[in-house]
């Protein structure tokens, strides 16, 4: 079945560094990938998404890129604010498993001024 | 617009007692999903409907968990003779249709305590 993968968190940075957080992801056929953040108190909300191959999706300063040959779907910012503390789900959906989606375990990041 | 809704934002069971969650969709969204926030299994999904009927169940735990939707709206989750391990976030998403390209739009969450 369909899975993915996030890198193990958590992660903290100082403001303005890079972040990059990488999602891989296992499913057949041409998934659509999501990137959802939860801030702290706050439900799910997404962030940026990607429905076919070499799209880029972005928001807020964050881009995350469709990489079919390496099945995966990498979110980056190039520098980071406090206010981007949240944790950050990488997702999928896919026509064979009735448009759910699979999230990954997500990764929490912490932003110190 | 108004977003999704749940209700209650907080319900402490004992266990063996049933119990029931509540979804509002977001209005002329077709799809509804329900999902489980818990610390040891992530974020899970249990069941979608589109419009009132149910096409995939398949991540409904046991067969004390059900859920209907009526006049293409609300959506109610139940869990019957609840146990310790079903303590979790229970989240609602909807969307305007099914499609795996459509965005989903999540509710802010019930958190289930059973004691």
């Amino acid at each position: 079945g369909d899975s993915v993968t996030q890198m193990e968190g958590p992660v903290t940075l100082s403001e303005e560094a890079f972040l990059t957080i990488n999602c891989t992801y296992t499913a057949t056929g041409y998934p659509s990938l999501f990137w959802y953040v939860q801030y702290p108190g706050e439900g799910l909300q997404l962030l940026l998404k990607a429905t076919k191959a070499d799209d880029k999706g972005s928001n807020k300063g964050f881009e995350a890129t469709y990489r079919k040959e390496t099945t995966s779907f990498h979110l980056e910012k190039g520098s980071v604010q406090v206010s981007d503390s949240a944790v950050y789900f990488c997702a999928l959906s896919h026509r064979t498993s009735g448009s759910r989606l699979t999230f990954g375990e997500g990764t929490q990041l912490t932003v110190n001024p | 617009g108004a977003g999704v809704s749940q209700s209650p934002s907080n319900k402490v069971t004992e266990k063996g007692k049933d119990v029931e969650l509540r979804c509002d969709p977001i209005s002329g969204h077709t799809a509804l999903y329900w999902y489980r926030q818990s610390l040891g299994q992530g974020l899970e999904f249990l069941i979608y409907f589109q419009g009132n009927s149910a096409p995939d169940k398949s991540g409904l735990p046991s067969d004390r968990f059900s859920a209907e939707r009526t006049g293409g709206s609300v959506s109610t989750l139940t869990i019957q003779r609840t146990q310790q391990e079903d303590s979790a976030v229970y989240l609602c998403a909807s969307s305007f249709m099914s499609g795996d390209t459509d965005t989903q739009y999540f509710g802010p969450g019930t958190r289930l305590t059973v004691l």
